[in-house]
């Protein structure tokens, strides 16, 4: 089945250790986002790539980083989690311009 | 609406009535609207889309409204069934300084669809 993927689908982790999000999509889409959940503040843009080799930097950055090898994978790394970094995180993607985006089912981390 | 504080604004709504969810978008340069649907532990699903060249548009059980005067968009459920309790969040596409702009979501409303 065509979609997008996470993993993993939750994860207690120690503040200071290192931790990579994956994010593996198959619809071929040329641009890919991850965001962030917390209540009341909505969906809040981490990263985005809009294609293969490319990434920016989207509302709150700080803490994360991203790399885009290849169009089907987006992974997002936190270096040194830190407490506030406690949230559930969504990874999206989506064909072109003008289009809706697709999201995957999130991952709930909690930095302890 | 867009929520204050750490609480989601909430409609309760009767089984079989018509819901109305509100939404008020920034930026006056955005062309494209879209509502999502997401239920809990779960990521947001695509419900409907809309155009700035368009005002209205419908799709099964439901109808997304854009004012651009005033920069509201509303969207309409139907019959509104338990199965639609669910937090809608509208996003706007915004322009920025690469050619593909970005998708900016407001906080969310919370659909509690009561028997």
């Amino acid at each position: 089945i065509a979609g997008i993927t996470q993993a993993p689908t939750s994860q207690i982790l120690a503040a200071g250790r290192r931790m990579t999000l994956r994010c593996t999509q198959d619809m071929r889409h040329n641009a890919m986002y991850w965001y962030r959940q917390d209540l009341g503040l909505g969906l809040r843009l981490i990263h985005y790539s809009n294609t293969a080799g490319t990434t920016g930097k989207g509302e709150v950055p700080d803490g994360y980083s991203v790399s885009r090898a290849n169009t089907d994978d987006f992974p997002l790394t936190l270096a040194s989690a830190v407490p506030s970094q406690t949230s559930v995180y969504f990874c999206a993607s989506r064909k072109g311009q003008g289009t809706e985006a697709f999201f995957g089912q999130g991952t709930r981390l909690t930095v302890v | 609406g867009e929520s204050v504080g750490l609480h989601l604004p909430t409609l309760s709504v009767q089984e079989g009535d018509n819901s109305i969810i509100n939404c008020a978008y920034s930026n006056s340069a955005s062309d494209y609207f879209i509502w999502y649907k997401q239920e809990s532990g779960k990521g947001p699903q695509f419900i409907i889309d809309i155009r700035s060249n368009m005002d209205k548009r419908q799709g099964q059980r439901v109808t997304v409204l854009l004012n651009k005067t005033v920069k509201h968009l509303s969207l309409q459920i139907a019959a509104t069934q338990p199965g639609d309790s669910a937090v809608y969040f509208c996003a706007e596409h915004i322009w920025g300084t690469d050619s593909w702009g970005k998708l900016q979501f407001g906080a969310g409303t919370q659909v509690v669809v009561t028997p």
